[in-house]
């Protein structure tokens, strides 16, 4: 597609319930991110890959969150055990250069845990 | 570590008052700035990105920014805002590969 592409949109899951995000980034892009953004916040990093390399995984809150991007196109960011605090807009994002020179995001995935 | 703040939360205009929206940066490295906007109900769109050379860049619609590295900032600034200027502003970020945003600015212009 012509943009970057998130689902789904919007999300509600009862706590402790699993749940998994979908980014389809613009075609032949290399790099790809996840941020996390809570309500009146600026988006915050969660993790970073070049191709299928999760070269940075720092942001990541817990070890209920998990990321993927297998062959290196769509990717899969995956929360365990879901609880209030993970209520966010999560934000992927990708760039056709390694690294951040210019990133385009998509339009991101309402989670609401309750 | 390297870290973006803003300094304005939120900003009301009235429409063609000029606009300056403070961003400061902290990193000792090369540094990538950016401006992203993002209108409501859509996705974060890049206004403007200073890499190297000119201080001075400008970007879509009318914005510009200034790269002050005395200061380490990267104010963005229109002359003339427009009711369309509605939405929320993030200056950001990257000495490498992660993008750091700073928690935005709430900009609102009143017709």
């Amino acid at each position: 597609g012509a943009g970057v592409s998130q689902s789904p949109r919007y999300k509600v899951a009862k706590r402790g319930q699993d749940v998994a995000l979908r980014c389809d980034p613009i075609s032949g892009h290399v790099s790809l991110f996840w941020y996390q953004q809570a309500l009146g916040q600026g988006p915050e990093f969660l993790t970073y890959f070049q191709n299928e390399a999760q070269l940075d995984k720092s942001g990541l809150p817990s070890d209920r969150f998990f990321a993927e991007r297998p062959e290196g196109s769509v990717s899969t960011l995956k929360i365990q055990r879901t609880q209030q605090e993970d209520s966010a807009v999560y934000l992927c994002a990708s760039s056709s250069l390694r690294g951040t020179t210019e990133a385009f995001f998509g339009q991101g995935t309402r989670l609401t845990v309750v | 570590a390297q870290s973006v703040s803003q300094h304005n939360h939120h900003v009301i205009l009235s429409e063609a008052a000029s606009l300056e929206l403070g961003c400061n940066y902290s990193y000792g490295g090369t540094v990538n700035l950016f401006w992203y906007v993002q209108y409501p109900g859509q996705h974060l769109q890049l206004l403007l990105k200073y890499f190297s050379g000119d201080p001075l860049v400008k970007g879509i619609k009318g914005f510009e920014a200034e790269f002050i590295k005395s200061k380490f900032s990267f104010n963005l600034r229109k002359p003339s805002v427009q009711w369309s200027d509605t939405a929320e502003y993030f200056c950001a970020g990257t000495g490498f590969q992660k993008l750091v945003f700073g928690t935005g600015t709430r900009l609102l212009v009143s017709p």
